[in-house]
């Protein structure tokens, strides 16, 4: 099973500051990595997806990159409704066989 | 419109049984690799669960392999999950997601949940 390793576990930031998230995985996904936002009481939303591509409706301020083992969520200026928990979650020859998550980053008030 | 709706969570003891269910409206069920997440009180996402789109083929997390079983009603839309001997461990919500289409299967489209507490 891939393991998914996010940091940092909590990211304090200021409104209108870059917020930078980071995932790991335990071994090659390629670009099969999808960034999702949860905030309390909701389900998760799809962000990201193949790595550096927006879903719909997502704003420019949100972007992915990275490829392999090593990727990175950016919020360019943190707004008020920016401050959730995001995950990252890895698809990679699915299917068949299992989907990983990594355990999140809380991105709060600073 | 595009939803999912899950329903049929509760309070129930360990070794008891429930049933899931997911009806979608404006998205064929059968059409996608369906799949049940989950994620316990205050903790992270974890995948359960998907059926295929295509012969019906499943599969499960082995955290609930043996006892967990997903299906599907197409005439109605719907998914289910049926859960024989719950343990503490199962207690979450759980979701239903569509993953969008090949190769990018992340889940774009979620329900918003229904509770199983597994509890004596």
């Amino acid at each position: 099973e891939i393991v998914m390793t996010q940091s940092p576990a909590t990211l304090s930031v200021s409104p209108g500051e870059r917020a930078t998230l980071s995932c790991r995985a335990s071994q090659s996904v390629s670009s099969d990595l999808a960034w999702y936002q949860q905030k309390p009481g909701q389900a998760p939303r799809l962000l990201i997806y193949a790595a550096s591509t927006r879903a719909t409706g997502i704003p420019a301020r949100f972007s992915g990159s990275g490829s392999g083992t090593e990727f990175t969520l950016t919020i360019s200026s943190l707004q008020s409704e920016d401050f959730a928990i995001y995950y990252c979650q890895q698809y990679h020859n699915w299917p068949p066989g299992s989907l990983t998550f990594g355990g999140g980053t809380k991105v709060d008030f600073k | 419109q595009v939803r999912l709706v899950e329903s049929g969570g509760g309070l129930v003891k360990p070794g008891g049984s429930l049933r899931l269910s997911c009806a979608a409206s404006g998205i064929t069920l059968s059409d996608s690799y369906m799949s049940w997440i989950r994620q316990a009180p205050g903790k992270g996402l974890e995948w359960v669960s998907y059926i295929s789109y295509s012969d019906g083929t499943t599969y499960y997390a082995d955290a609930v392999k043996g006892r967990f079983t997903i299906s599907r009603d197409n005439a109605k839309n719907s998914l289910y999950l049926q859960m024989n001997s719950l343990r503490a461990e199962d207690t979450a919500m759980y979701y239903c997601a569509r993953p969008g289409a090949y190769p990018d299967y992340a889940f774009d489209i979620w329900g918003q949940g229904t509770m199983v507490t597994v509890s004596s």
